[in-house]
């Protein structure tokens, strides 16, 4: 099995700082890599796929990169409403899916 | 624009069978390559893919191995919706579940979410 693993676990970040979360995958996952975003009792919301497409309506501070087995998450600019956990997803073993273990976006 | 509708019981008893179903509209269950999920979350495993039903030429189910022998997804095209059936549950199913739109590999619709708990 393929495993996801997030860090840093949390950040504390304040209004307007540029966020940065990396994801790892255990083998060569291509680029089949996806991102979410999750508030408190809400569905994820998904943000990107194929690692640095966003899905629709997603702002452009978001944005994601890497190939392989190393990934990455930037928000450029934090807005409030950004506070959430953010979540990788590997694709690569489709149809089963593999999540990483969650990135929480804290305020500072 | 796409949505899914979960339904289903907030409670089962232990050794029973928890059931969900996921209510599609704007889309067809049987689209070819539109993959259909239920994916489950809770504070001990996280994020946790359960199984998946799509069509392309016949129907095709895949299942975690952790779940495997328990598992079964249903798609029924006159409802046009799918379904979850999880057998002998014990208090660690307890999660929430969550069914999902699959596409380019990613899980791009979700549903809005059902809290299980398995609980006498």
């Amino acid at each position: 099995d393929i495993q996801m693993t997030q860090s840093p676990s949390s950040v504390s970040a304040s209004v307007g700082d540029r966020v940065t979360i990396t994801c790892r995958a255990s083998q060569d996952i291509s680029t089949w890599l996806a991102w979410y975003q999750q508030k408190p009792g809400k569905a994820p919301r998904p943000l990107i796929y194929a690692a640095s497409t966003l899905q629709s309506g997603v702002p452009s501070r978001f944005s994601g990169s890497g190939s392989g087995t190393d990934f990455t998450l930037t928000i450029s600019s934090l807005q409030p409403e950004d506070f959430a956990t953010y979540y990788c997803q590997q694709g690569n073993s489709f149809p089963r899916f593999t999540f990483g273990g969650g990135t929480k976006v804290e305020i500072k | 624009q796409v949505q899914l509708q979960q339904s289903g019981p907030g409670l089962v008893k232990p050794s029973q069978t928890l059931s969900l179903t996921c209510v599609i509209s704007g889309d067809s269950v049987s689209r070819n390559s539109i993959a259909w999920n239920w994916i489950r979350q809770s504070p001990s495993r996280g994020l946790e893919w359960l199984g998946v039903t799509y069509y392309t030429s016949q129907w095709i189910n895949v299942y975690a191995e952790s779940v495997e022998s328990r598992i079964s997804i249903n798609p029924d095209t006159s409802k046009n919706q799918f379904s979850l059936q999880l057998n002998s549950v014990t208090p660690e199913d307890t999660a929430v579940y969550f069914c999902g739109r699959g596409s380019y590999r990613a899980v791009d619709v979700w549903g809005q979410g059902t809290t299980v708990t398995v609980s006498s």
